[in-house]
């Protein structure tokens, strides 16, 4: 199976930093890299798909890039609801899996 | 509107099964794949399975052998059943759309919270 690790692990960032969030996978997985963000108590939420395809009515400030086994989610001015947890995944390759995510917290 | 509701026990006894029922509405099963992702309490994701537009399957490794999704296109519901429980299988349970050919979940149900108990 292919591991998706996330760091760091815990990011205390304040509203109006640029952040930008690491996944990597144990093997590559070409583009198939989606984000998704999660807020305590709600269903993820999906933000970027195929590394840098924004969904839609996502905020503009939500990038991501990277391929092969390198990812990053960038968020160019972090607002006071983008404190969440975040979580990468990947579809390249059986079984589908998750990284153990970042949880972004207001310093 | 798009929307998945997840509906089930909320307490299964240990060496039970489970049975959750994922009704959605505002698209149909054939067009969209379904997937069954959980979330074991303060702890991360974990995608369990998937049905396809044309009805066949397919499971996390891990879970294979005691886990089976199937559907009711009539009744716009997929199904999830999954044996031999344990309490590490206490979970919130989600229920999502998938696009073919993507695999990404743009629409999640609530949840369904399952506590494996005695």
């Amino acid at each position: 199976d292919i591991q998706m690790t996330q760091s760091p692990s815990v990011l205390s960032a304040s509203v109006g930093d640029r952040v930008t969030l690491n996944c990597k996978a144990s093997q590559n997985i070409n583009k198939y890299l989606n984000w998704y963000q999660q807020k305590l108590g709600e269903a993820p939420k999906l933000l970027i798909y195929n590394t840098n395809n924004l969904q839609t009515g996502i905020p503009s400030r939500f990038s991501g890039s990277g391929s092969g086994t390198d990812f990053t989610l960038t968020i160019s001015s972090l607002q006071p609801e983008d404190f969440a947890t975040y979580f990468c995944f990947q579809h390249n390759s059986w079984p589908l899996t998750f990284g153990s995510g970042t949880k972004l917290e207001i310093k | 509107q798009v929307q998945l509701k997840e509906s089930g026990p909320g307490l299964v006894q240990p060496s039970q099964t489970l049975s959750l029922t994922c009704t959605v509405s505002g698209f149909s099963l054939t067009s969209y794949h379904v997937s069954w992702v959980r979330q074991p309490p303060g702890k991360g994701l974990e995608w369990m399975g998937v049905i396809w537009t044309g009805g066949s399957t397919a499971y996390n490794s891990l879970l294979k052998s005691r886990l089976s999704i199937s559907r009711d296109i009539s009744k716009s519901q997929v199904f999830l059943k999954m044996n031999s429980l344990q309490t590490e299988d206490t979970a919130t349970y989600y229920c999502a759309r998938d696009q073919p050919g993507a695999h990404y979940f743009d629409y999640w149900g609530q949840g369904v919270m399952v506590t494996v108990s005695s």
